[in-house]
């Protein structure tokens, strides 16, 4: 099955301690994103990669790292978490120009910074 | 730049009511346009798209024109059910520099009473 996977679900977690979100897709696409969405703000994107090594910063990317060491992986990085970063965070990709097909989703990770 | 804007709600219909949410655009180029939907708890899934003037996207009985003329691309449904309610985005992608930049308008919240 052609899927997004984001990896945990549910992450509750104390100011400052470092964590990874893992993501992974099985589709070969090219292009991975990391969106984080809050109430009445939307969905923002905070990080994109085009390709293997290539990610470039999307609208919100203070506070986070990414990286792109191989096609299928693309995970978010938070060295320093604080309570503004609490959000639901999305990861999708899609192939290089995606005008005809529109993203993947993974189901989502619910972080809280206490 | 590019932006979205739809009605953010939340709209509240009876079963099987009439569902009209509209959706308006600008873009510096010639866009795809898509309609996304998020169920509780989950990811967003591509419900539907277009690529081009007049174009007619449709999937699970939902369907969006592609209006060129007025920059709109509204999602309707005939008859809507309870299965329905989630939170429906209208976004488009725009070709720019090197990649398809995709926007996301704001979200419009459906609920559907039985």
């Amino acid at each position: 099955e052609a899927q997004v996977t984001q990896n945990p679900r549910y992450l509750i977690t104390v100011t400052g301690k470092k964590l990874t979100v893992t993501c992974s897709q099985n589709m070969n696409h090219e292009y991975m994103s990391w969106y984080r969405q809050d109430p009445g703000l939307g969905l923002r994107q905070i990080y994109y990669s085009m390709n293997v090594e290539v990610t470039d910063k999307g609208d919100v990317p203070e506070g986070y790292k990414v990286s792109r060491k191989e096609k299928r992986n693309f995970p978010l990085i938070l060295e320093s978490p604080s309570p503004n970063q609490t959000s639901l965070y999305f990861c999708a990709s899609s192939p290089a120009y995606h005008r005809g097909g529109g993203y993947t989703f993974g189901s989502g990770t619910r972080l809280t910074v206490v | 730049g590019d932006s979205v804007t739809q009605m953010e709600g939340p709209v509240t219909l009876s079963e099987e009511a009439f569902l009209t949410i509209n959706c308006t655009y600008t873009a510096t180029g010639y866009p795809s346009l898509f309609w996304y939907v998020q169920y509780p708890g989950e990811g967003l899934q591509l419900l539907l798209k277009a690529t081009k003037a007049d174009d007619k996207g449709s999937n699970k009985g939902f369907e969006a024109t592609y209006r060129k003329e007025t920059t709109s691309f509204h999602l309707e449904k005939g008859s809507v059910q309870v299965s329905d309610s989630a939170v429906y985005f209208c976004a488009l992608s725009d070709r720019g520099t090197s990649y398809d930049k995709v926007i996301f308008g704001p979200g419009t919240s459906l609920s559907v009473i039985p």
